[in-house]
């Protein structure tokens, strides 16, 4: 089965803060994905990653970076938590193309006091 | 990008009741997939189906990728099937679809009381 780990399933962190929010899959996916999820506005894409060291902003990429320096591992950065920033982050994987299953880990619920 | 939506949005049933849930795309799609996402917030892969029908127990998937539509049937319902079930789907052409971006509907909770 594929795996996708998060590193933290609840983290609490205060304003200001510099956050590593972890993804590892072992399947040996291209694509790497960060979403941010929020009451009554669904699943929203932050950043995605298609290759090592490559990255492509979403939707929502503001107040975030991302780090891809091996390919089962993409990092979202949080480089100085707000408090809008309180959210359930969700990673996923999936095979390069247009094709192919997209996977997610269990998510991470952060709350930024 | 592709705009996907799913109806209804809210859905409560009885135990043992059969439900449809109904997902529109706006594109024609390379992938189409259905998830369920529990109460602790992970989302579950229920379908990876881009056309034709799969069935998976109580659950079974149509995706008519011609008429741009999907549903999802859940029969015999019980209170575990009860969370939110996204329909996402990547669309063909799309510089966003070889690079293997999903775009997703809003969801429909449902709700199944005992």
């Amino acid at each position: 089965d594929v795996k996708v780990t998060q590193s933290s399933r609840y983290l609490v962190k205060r304003t200001g803060e510099k956050v590593f929010l972890e993804c590892v899959q072992d399947m040996d996916h291209e694509n790497m994905f960060w979403y941010r999820q929020d009451p009554g506005l669904g699943l929203r894409l932050i950043y995605f990653s298609y290759d090592v060291k490559m990255k492509e902003k979403g939707d929502i990429p503001e107040g975030y970076s991302v780090s891809r320096e091996k390919k089962e591992r993409f990092s979202l950065i949080l480089e100085s938590a707000s408090t809008n920033q309180t959210s359930m982050y969700l990673c996923a994987s999936r095979s390069s193309g247009s094709a192919g299953e997209l996977f997610f880990g269990e998510g991470s619920r952060l709350t930024v006091l | 990008g592709i705009q996907v939506e799913q109806s209804p949005p809210d859905l409560i049933l009885q135990e043992g009741a059969n439900s449809t849930l109904r997902c529109n795309f706006s594109d024609s799609v390379n992938n189409l997939q259905w998830f369920h996402q529990n109460p602790w917030g992970q989302l579950i892969n229920l379908f990876y189906i881009p056309s034709g029908t799969k069935q998976n127990g109580r659950l079974s998937a149509t995706t008519v990728a011609t008429e741009r539509y999907s549903l999802l049937y859940i029969s015999s319902s019980q209170t575990t099937d009860s969370g939110v079930y996204f329909c996402a789907v990547v669309g063909k052409g799309a510089r966003g679809s070889t690079l293997g971006r999903l775009y997703f509907g809003r969801g429909t909770q449902l709700t199944v009381w005992p």
